[in-house]
């Protein structure tokens, strides 16, 4: 069964750091490009970072740029969102998706003081 | 960066209706639009992919067409269960990958 399961979502203070993980079983993870995709509340899906099978190719959306890191471990089967400098407006639920279409249950994200 | 206009943004039908979503993008895509439906409380879940491929286990009142920068989905017989928010995603780039801004249907 294909699975992705995110975690280390919380609550974190403006301008503070997070990092979230999504842990992938039951496909062959380094087959597929993975993206990170967030839904703030009542809102729609709004795309935010994306890496190639091999990580040699990388993109994010332009309200995360320099402040999000995308990476993989493909040895573990893992994907990763470093987020800094975190503001109200990225307060949302954290999807990771592979583009095969399978999706996590996703991970919540509050950013306030 | 790639830009897709979906509409409408909301849309009441009554059961049997068939229903069209449609999407546009800024740019050529070729076919690389996929069609998702999300329940409240529930992660999206693929039904379309490459614009008019049907996931295995969809229903076949599913449809998608369309190439270039116009696609259209379609419900050919709206069913209970179909209420949902349905969005487009384009993937011409990868990684990068951009959604319509979703459809709410609601039953008339």
């Amino acid at each position: 069964e294909v699975q992705l399961v995110e975690s280390g979502g919380g609550l974190v203070q403006p301008g503070r750091s997070l990092r979230l993980s999504c842990a992938a079983s039951g496909f062959t993870f380094d087959d597929y490009a993975m993206h990170w995709v967030r839904q703030a509340p009542g809102k729609g899906l709004e795309w935010v970072s994306g890496i190639s099978w091999n990580s040699g190719s990388i993109g994010y959306a332009d309200s995360v740029k320099g402040r999000f890191t995308i990476s993989r471990d493909n040895a573990k089967n893992s994907l990763y969102l470093q987020m800094n400098s975190l503001r109200a407006e990225d307060t949302a639920l954290y999807y990771c998706a592979a583009v095969s279409g399978a999706w996590g249950q996703g991970t919540l994200v509050t950013v306030s003081s | 960066d790639i830009q897709m206009t979906q509409s409408p943004s909301s849309l009441s039908a009554s059961v049997g209706d068939r229903v069209t979503i449609t999407c546009q993008a800024s740019q050529d895509i070729s076919n690389y639009l996929n069609w998702y439906q999300q329940k409240p409380g529930k992660a999206p879940k693929l039904l379309i992919y490459d614009a008019s491929n049907l996931e295995t286990g969809v229903p076949s009142r599913f449809s998608g067409s369309g190439s270039g920068t116009d696609f259209t989905f379609t419900i050919s017989s709206l069913q209970p269960e179909d209420i949902a928010t349905y969005y487009c995603q384009q993937y011409d780039n990868l990684p990068l990958s951009s959604f319509g801004q979703g459809t709410k249907l609601e039953i008339k």
